[in-house]
């Protein structure tokens, strides 16, 4: 079975803090992305990476950054972190082509104050 | 650009009947639709996808859907409720040719006993 693991379930960060969020996938999938999940608004791409160290701003890439060093483990940066940022994170990995299913971590709830 | 619309973000319906949750897409060139479920607490997971093999998919636990590109429709049915497909489905498509996905803004499913 695809395992998608993120680093935490809950997170609670202060303002301005830099927030990184970790994903590691045991596939080795092409493609890994970040997705924020907010109620009413369903899922909304972040960013996208389709290979080592390479890279797409999603939807809402504003505000976010992302690392991809290694094939098995996309980061999520959030260099200040800010009240509206508070959400639920999801990481998905799949294999390059377009009909692929794309596998599910289990979400960060990241709360900011 | 490739979307998806989902109406109606709380369906409720009875143990025992019919589920119904309607998708239609937008899309200039032949779609590849997805649908996914989120049960409570969870990462998000394939129930089933339309590739352009078969117009009525099957999926897990007893869902299917019916590829109408006359209707623009991927609706989602299962003939009789479960206590246990009380979860939030989201319908997705995909877009750029790339494995990326437009989500739609999710059904909160709740079974009533």
């Amino acid at each position: 079975d695809v395992k998608v693991t993120q680093s935490s379930r809950y997170l609670v960060k202060r303002t301005g803090e830099k927030v990184f969020l970790e994903c590691v996938q045991d596939m080795d999938h092409e493609n890994m992305f970040w997705y924020r999940q907010d109620p009413g608004l369903g899922l909304r791409l972040i960013y996208f990476s389709y290979d080592v160290k390479m890279k797409e701003k999603g939807d809402i890439p504003e505000g976010y950054s992302v690392s991809r060093e290694k094939k098995e483990r996309f980061s999520l940066i959030l260099e200040s972190a800010s009240t509206n940022q508070t959400s639920m994170y999801l990481c998905a990995s799949s294999s390059g082509r377009e009909t692929d299913t794309q596998y599910f971590g289990p979400g960060t709830r990241l709360t900011v104050l | 650009a490739q979307s998806v619309t989902q109406l109606g973000s709380h369906v409720s319906v009875s143990e025992g009947a019919l589920v119904l949750l309607r998708c239609n897409y937008s899309s200039s060139v032949p779609p590849y639709l997805f649908w996914y479920v989120q049960y409570p607490n969870q990462g998000l997971q394939l129930l089933l996808k339309y590739t352009s093999a078969a117009t009525l998919v099957k999926g897990i636990n007893g869902f299917e859907a019916e590829f109408k590109k006359s209707e623009t429709s991927f609706h989602l049915t299962k003939p009789s409720a479960h206590m246990s497909d009380a979860a939030e489905y989201f319908c997705a498509v995909s877009r750029y040719g790339n494995n990326r996905l437009a989500f739609g803004k999710g059904n909160q499913v709740v079974v009533i006993p």
